[in-house]
């Protein structure tokens, strides 16, 4: 069954430094997105994406944040110069249609900025 | 108000039984619902899409209310394995854009 990667599991960071999170997801899916959980808290939304560029992003994915897909299979998250607030696990996530349809979640990314 | 809310449990509930979930959503440009289930510390992983008609998938079963803006969960017949928490989500359009709004999730233990 076809399934969304993340790498790496777990990034540990100095707060100020960049980090790039990677995912690669469902080969047939169009739409990607990032969300992230911090501890004890909910999910929440960070950005969507569709033939190359971002479809809608939330309060939370300000300049600091941005997506690309490098190379067709790849769908990356950087954080430019990270916060200790930014401690979370990041989640990328596909799906095959339009955003209302089914998504598929990655394992996941725990970002420590420490 | 929050967007998506959810009863945050815990429901403690023994193997067998049957137990309900209930959401509510607040926005009525709210398009799509669905039912995801999250284990500790792990993705969450897709449970079922949600439909005014109502869905059935084994054990379970979900229903949907416009009308009063209400999404439901049911699990007949509970298995150890079940516990976990359960996910309220739904997809909303509108003047504020496409987003996918969580609810901070129902914890469901199931004992032996």
């Amino acid at each position: 069954e076809p399934e969304v990667t993340q790498t790496p599991s777990h990034q540990v960071t100095q707060m100020g430094q960049e980090v790039i999170l990677r995912c690669v997801p469902i080969s047939n899916h169009l739409y990607f997105y990032w969300y992230r959980q911090i501890l004890g808290q909910k999910v929440e939304f960070l950005v969507s994406f569709y033939n190359n560029e971002i479809s809608e992003k939330s309060e939370i994915f300000d300049d600091q944040f941005s997506v690309e897909r490098p190379d067709g299979s790849n769908f990356t998250l950087k954080i430019r110069s990270t916060k200790l607030e930014d401690s979370a696990m990041y989640f990328c996530a596909s799906s095959r249609l339009a955003e209302s349809y089914e998504q598929y979640f990655g394992p996941g990314t725990r970002l420590t900025v420490t | 108000r929050k967007e998506v809310e959810q009863d945050p449990g815990p429901f403690n509930v023994p193997e067998g039984a049957t137990v309900a979930f209930n959401c509510t959503y607040s926005n009525s440009a709210s398009q799509s619902f669905f039912w995801y289930r999250q284990d500790c510390r792990k993705e969450p992983k897709l449970l079922m899409s949600v439909y005014s008609s109502g869905n059935e998938d084994g054990r379970f079963t979900a229903q949907l209310n416009r009308a009063s803006q209400y999404i439901s969960l049911l699990i007949r017949d509970s298995k150890l394995s079940d516990s976990a928490t359960y996910l309220c989500v739904v997809n909303r359009g509108g003047a504020g854009g496409f987003k996918t709004i969580f609810g901070a999730g129902t914890r469901l233990f199931v004992k032996a």
